[in-house]
């Protein structure tokens, strides 16, 4: 079963402009984690953001994580159309087993 | 420095039938997990081995099995297959706790 859900499900903006996906989870977590998907392909891992840690930093990539409210927040600054992809979460609980959102299908139009 | 390869990329089977999928990790990653996506369910954990020893698996029937080798190396099967047994499956190794994975490009299984 999925922890949690993403909001929103699908996501269309012009280039250059900022996206914004947020998760939430419901049970305690050890780190969330976000990854993107092209076309039913393979993940790919973006960013790692502990249970101890607020926000984090990669590139374009800023995610915020508030443990008090089980939510976290992946924000995409100056969008590209290589970005159009589908976004998931998924929460590490320490058992090893990742357990993901819905995903986000984010559409960046050129 | 290779990513997590898996074969075949695509499989076509009938009902009844039963298929093996195969891993391979990154060299060095000890921990190897599978996963199964779907339209309606999404994505959900399969199982997860390392150093040979399953140490979590998911809510799957015992149709859904696998083993890890020596190498790391990792193999899945599904016994008797059905209908919604079709789905993309994917692979993922991992450095350890508190470490991302990192996917392979998934086979697509279609079960006619």
């Amino acid at each position: 079963s999925q922890q949690g859900e993403e909001d929103p499900q699908a996501l269309s903006i012009q280039e250059g402009e900022n996206a914004t996906m947020n998760c939430s989870y419901k049970t305690s977590i050890n780190n969330l984690q976000w990854y993107r998907q092209n076309s039913g392909r393979g993940l790919v891992h973006l960013i790692l953001i502990r249970s101890n840690e607020r926000e984090k930093h990669s590139g374009r990539l800023r995610v915020t994580l508030d443990t008090s409210k089980k939510s976290s927040s992946l924000l995409i600054t100056a969008s590209r159309a290589a970005d159009t992809a589908s976004y998931f979460c998924a929460t590490d609980t320490g058992r090893r087993a990742l357990t993901f959102g819905s995903g986000t299908r984010l559409q960046v139009q050129p | 420095k290779a990513g997590v390869t898996q074969t075949p990329r695509y499989l076509i089977k009938t009902r009844g039938q039963q298929v093996t999928l195969s891993c391979s990790p990154i060299s060095g990653h000890r921990s190897v997990s599978w996963y199964q996506q779907t339209p309606g369910q999404g994505l959900q954990f399969l199982f997860e081995y390392f150093s040979e020893t399953q140490r979590n698996k998911g809510n799957f029937p015992g149709r859904f099995s696998g083993r890890q080798f020596s190498n790391s190396r990792s193999e899945m099967n599904v016994s008797t297959l059905e209908l919604g047994d079709s789905a993309l499956y994917l692979c993922a190794s991992s450095q350890g706790a508190g470490y991302g994975y990192t996917f392979g490009s998934g086979t697509r299984l279609t079960v006619v």
